[in-house]
């Protein structure tokens, strides 16, 4: 069985830049999380889809932040513009419902 | 909402010891409690879970228990080795419903 996919695996950018993250979850899985892991903290949930609807993005700064799933597959995860204090592991995972699969996540290092 | 609070932060045992993680939550809803593993830079890998219908569950070395009434869970991993070093959380959710993380224990295993 296939893995989460995320891309890119590292990538920085200058603060008020935009940049975006890319997640295909493994096949058949409906429901994908985007989690953001800050250096030695436990993950976060920014936004949570089930298929291509939101369930939960009361955590997802939207001033800044978006995300989408388009066809209810693959999913992009936009931050426009970055701030010093958006640098962390941007963790994509799925689910059929129950535990999650991660994916090996982004590494966003905003100077 | 749900908040995981985790302890200790830091877990220092000899090779052979017994090492034991604890975790509390606050949303009596929650039926699903999952352990990962995280290595230094890579992804949270699931370890083992438990639901609320059970009591205690056991995978080689790995057990979980959980105590409904008082809201807590404990990870217990016996004969540690030098590879079970690493940052492990717990986590807690209810159904189809997103995780809540714990703030991970860093668990070192010496020689």
């Amino acid at each position: 069985e296939a893995g989460v996919a995320q891309s890119p695996r590292y990538k920085i950018i200058e603060k008020r830049q935009s940049v975006a993250f890319w997640c295909n979850p493994i096949s058949g899985h409906a429901t994908l999380y985007w989690y953001q892991q800050i250096l030695g903290q436990g993950p976060k949930l920014l936004i949570q889809f089930q298929n291509n609807g939101v369930v939960d993005d009361s955590q997802l700064p939207k001033d800044r932040f978006s995300a989408e799933r388009l066809k209810g597959v693959d999913s992009t995860l936009k931050i426009q513009p970055a701030k010093l204090e958006d640098s962390a592991v941007y963790l994509c995972a799925s689910s059929p419902g129950g535990g999650y699969t991660f994916g090996s996540g982004t590494r966003l290092t905003v100077v | 909402g749900e908040n995981v609070e985790q302890h200790p932060s830091t877990l220092s045992v000899q090779e052979g010891d017994s090492a034991v993680i604890k975790c509390t939550y606050s949303d009596s809803a929650s039926n699903y409690f999952p352990w990962y593993k995280q290595e230094l830079g890579k992804r949270p890998q699931l370890i083992i879970d438990i639901r609320s219908n059970v009591g205690e569950k056991k995978d080689q070395r790995i057990a979980v228990t959980l105590n409904k009434t008082a809201k807590h869970f404990s990870l217990h991993i016996t004969e540690t080795q030098p590879e079970d070093s690493a940052v492990y959380f717990c986590a807690a959710g209810a159904g189809f419903q997103k995780l809540v993380f714990g703030t991970g224990t860093r668990l070192l295993v010496s020689p």
